[in-house]
């Protein structure tokens, strides 16, 4: 199995403040014939079920606002929200789909500082 | 708007049974793939099971394979999942969640259900 880890588990933010969360996969998620990294990351507030913000690690999921980006490839990854508001207070999961069974990151939780 | 909207979780003995159900609206069901993912209280997401959109591929996470049988009735627009031989480990909210790819599973998964839980305990 494909193990992800992710950095820093908690951080806190001043509003309007960059915040940028790390994720690594024990083995490359790059699928060389179509050059797709298999790297999705989900945003889970407090009592709600987790939502999917990206995917093919960069593409935003329909209606996730353009200050959540992400970026990487093959095992290293970040996710970063490019001006926290007070509605980003969540926790942040990164999951690889390149290989079954598909696997999560144990989460970043994400405050107001 | 897609809705997904578990059921059946309840507090049962290790070694017992409970079926979940998972009731589908607003997106054309027979044309997804869909799965199962638990979270245990206070912790990760851990992937269950995911089923293609005819019902004809089924696959498992090995912590549950043998115990738990996916399945879905597409003329219902519904998903279940048949839990034998409970154990305290399993105990978790199992959320429902729509494949993002299509019809056969692509594992990333969106929207997802709130959640049944699902309590082992003597």
């Amino acid at each position: 199995d494909i193990v992800m880890t992710q950095s820093p588990d908690s951080l806190a933010v001043s509003l309007g403040e960059r915040a940028t969360i790390n994720c690594k996969s024990s083995q490359s998620v790059l699928y060389s014939s179509n050059n797709k990294n298999y790297l999705a990351w989900y945003q889970q507030k407090p009592g709600q079920p987790p939502k999917l913000l990206i995917y093919w690690a960069s593409t935003r999921e329909s209606g996730v606002p353009d200050r959540f980006s992400g970026a990487g490839s093959g095992t290293d990854f970040t996710l970063t929200i490019s001006s926290l508001q007070a509605e980003d207070v969540a926790v942040y999961y990164c999951q690889q789909y390149y290989s079954t069974p598909p696997t999560f990151g144990p989460g970043t939780k994400v405050d107001i500082k | 708007e897609v809705q997904l909207v578990e059921s059946g979780g309840a507090l049962v003995q290790p070694g017992r049974s409970l079926r979940l159900s998972c009731a589908a609206s607003g997106f054309k069901f027979d044309d997804y793939a869909m799965h199962w993912v638990r979270q245990a209280p206070g912790k990760g997401l851990e992937w269950v099971s995911s089923i293609n959109w005819n019902g004809g591929s089924k696959v498992y996470a090995g912590s549950v394979k043998g115990r738990f049988t996916i399945s879905r009735d597409n003329a219902k627009n519904s998903l279940y999942l048949q839990m034998n031989s409970l154990r305290a480990e399993d105990t978790a909210l199992y959320h429902c969640a729509k494949d993002r790819y299509g019809g056969n599973p692509g594992f990333w998964f969106g929207p997802w259900g709130r959640g049944t839980l699902v309590t082992v305990s003597s």
